[in-house]
């Protein structure tokens, strides 16, 4: 069982927009702002999307975006594309020596 | 722009060690900065953490709960690189395993992944 928990399951049409939600607790999403957000595709290596809850790496599309209250953070993807069909997996930094810990994955699909 | 090249056997017998290694370019394993990961996928656990190195002055190891009574994590740094050895391996181990480099639960770079499955 994940540490974070996030919906197995998302669905939207092109060009719609769709929220992925990420649960933890105060020791985790709640106590910093350590919060991350992953791309994956299968047989590929996960992409970062989002950083320090709502900051993009260089090159990722300001479609996505990520946000935090309390203990959930959200990943939002405005203007949904084919090729954002994808898992999706969020992170936190933790304490109380967890350290890093991760979200179950929420499968995206784009219909 | 930091890169990982992961290297290592993709079969491994149950109760034996698993042991990969990841070539860092761009950076160095020594550096101040950075931390180096180890993370693995597999379709009934999702991603997972397994544990990090990373040198602030002294090297310093951390390990996930759920792994650390048989994981070890080392740094070479005359290879600039990076290892795995997971002990008493079971099939519950097979999963694809990635290195990652990055700080607070945030991996920017990583390996290609090894496909690992433990079977006799």
């Amino acid at each position: 069982q994940s540490a974070l928990t996030q919906p197995p399951s998302a669905s939207g049409s092109p060009g719609q927009s769709v929220s992925i939600s990420c649960t933890g607790t105060s020791s985790d999403v709640g106590g910093f702002n350590y919060v991350s957000w992953y791309q994956h595709h299968p047989g590929k290596a996960p992409k970062l999307m989002i950083y320090e809850v709502s900051k993009r790496p260089s090159g990722v599309p300001d479609r996505f975006s990520g946000s935090k209250s309390g203990n959930t953070a959200s990943l939002t993807v405005s203007g949904l594309q084919a090729e954002d069909e994808a898992e999706y997996y969020c992170s936190s930094h933790a304490g109380n020596n967890n350290f890093v810990v991760l979200g179950g994955g929420t499968k995206l699909t784009v219909l | 722009q930091v890169q990982l090249q992961q290297s290592g056997p993709g079969l491994v017998k149950p109760s034996q060690t698993l042991s990969l290694t990841c070539a860092i370019s761009g950076d160095s394993v020594s550096s101040k900065s950075a931390a180096w990961n180890w993370i693995r996928q597999s379709p009934s656990r999702g991603l997972e953490w397994l544990g990090r190195t990373y040198y602030r002055s002294k090297w310093y190891y951390d390990y996930a709960l759920s792994v650390q009574s048989r994981l070890i994590i080392n740094a070479d740094t005359s290879k600039n690189q990076f290892s795995l050895q997971l002990n008493s391996v079971t099939p519950e181990d097979t999963a694809v395993y990635f290195c990652a480099a990055g700080r607070f639960g945030s991996f920017d770079s990583w390996g290609q992944g090894t496909l690992v499955t433990v079977s006799s």
